[in-house]
């Protein structure tokens, strides 16, 4: 069985920093995919950045980028230029690679503050 | 990018009665549809995975005669707590999964729904 963990529950930031929040997984898959989600306090799911674990290429999102480190099973999130529109919670996921749809098993979560 | 509703946003019962919760994908076939369950300042936690015309594969520890998936077409699956307790009031997340065989490189990506909020008494 997959786990994901987060071990920042609670993170701040001043506007227009850089934040970097913290995800470790551990698997014994070899094909698989990571994601951070946004959930702000409207509670929908917002999909911020994915990455395919073949692909050693960290990913980028405009001001979201990941350091992806698969022999560590750390997959961290930077947040550049941070915003107060970034206040959410943070969910590192993880997703086998199945060929067909596959389950998410998320962390538990990072709570970003944002402050002026 | 794809739309998943569900309905109602938020409801609120008296224990011993049963409540239904829709999800639909609206702009898309969803041939695999997510069930999530969120306690307040919690993660996510799957509950089941709910395929079009099968039953739906339930998660360790949740009960299946509880909680009861219905997939029924490429757009609908609902999901109906019976005789629902106070211990069941939760935020039920759906999610659903295009059709179609995903590859390495296009993977199957999951749509969410807002959420239903169900209270209760």
């Amino acid at each position: 069985a997959q786990t994901v963990t987060q071990s920042q529950p609670e993170m701040s930031v001043q506007e227009a920093e850089t934040v970097t929040l913290s995800c470790t997984y551990d698997t014994s898959e070899s094909n698989y995919y990571l994601f951070w989600y946004k959930q702000p306090p409207s509670r929908q799911m917002i999909l911020v950045i994915r990455q395919e674990a073949y692909k050693q290429q960290n990913a980028t999102e405009n001001r979201f980028s990941v350091n992806f480190q698969k022999a560590a099973k750390s997959f961290s999130l930077k947040i550049s230029d941070s915003q107060l529109g970034d206040t959410a919670m943070y969910f590192c996921a993880f997703m086998m690679y199945t060929g067909t749809a596959s389950k998410l098993t998320f962390g538990t979560g990072t709570r970003l503050q944002v402050t002026l | 990018g794809a739309v998943v509703s569900q309905h109602p946003s938020w409801v609120i019962c008296k224990s011993g009665t049963s409540v239904k919760i829709e999800c639909r994908s609206l702009d898309f076939q969803a041939t695999t549809m997510f069930w999530y369950r969120q306690f307040p300042k919690q993660s996510l936690m799957l509950m089941a995975t709910s395929n079009e015309g099968s039953k739906a594969t339930y998660e360790q520890g949740v009960e299946k005669d509880k909680f009861l998936i219905n997939h029924a077409s490429l757009t609908l699956s609902t999901l109906t707590v019976t005789s629902a307790h106070p211990e069941d009031s939760s935020f039920y997340i759906c999610s659903a999964s295009p059709r179609g065989r995903g590859s390495l490189s296009s993977y199957n990506e999951q749509f969410f729904g807002p959420g239903t909020r169900l209270t209760v008494l």
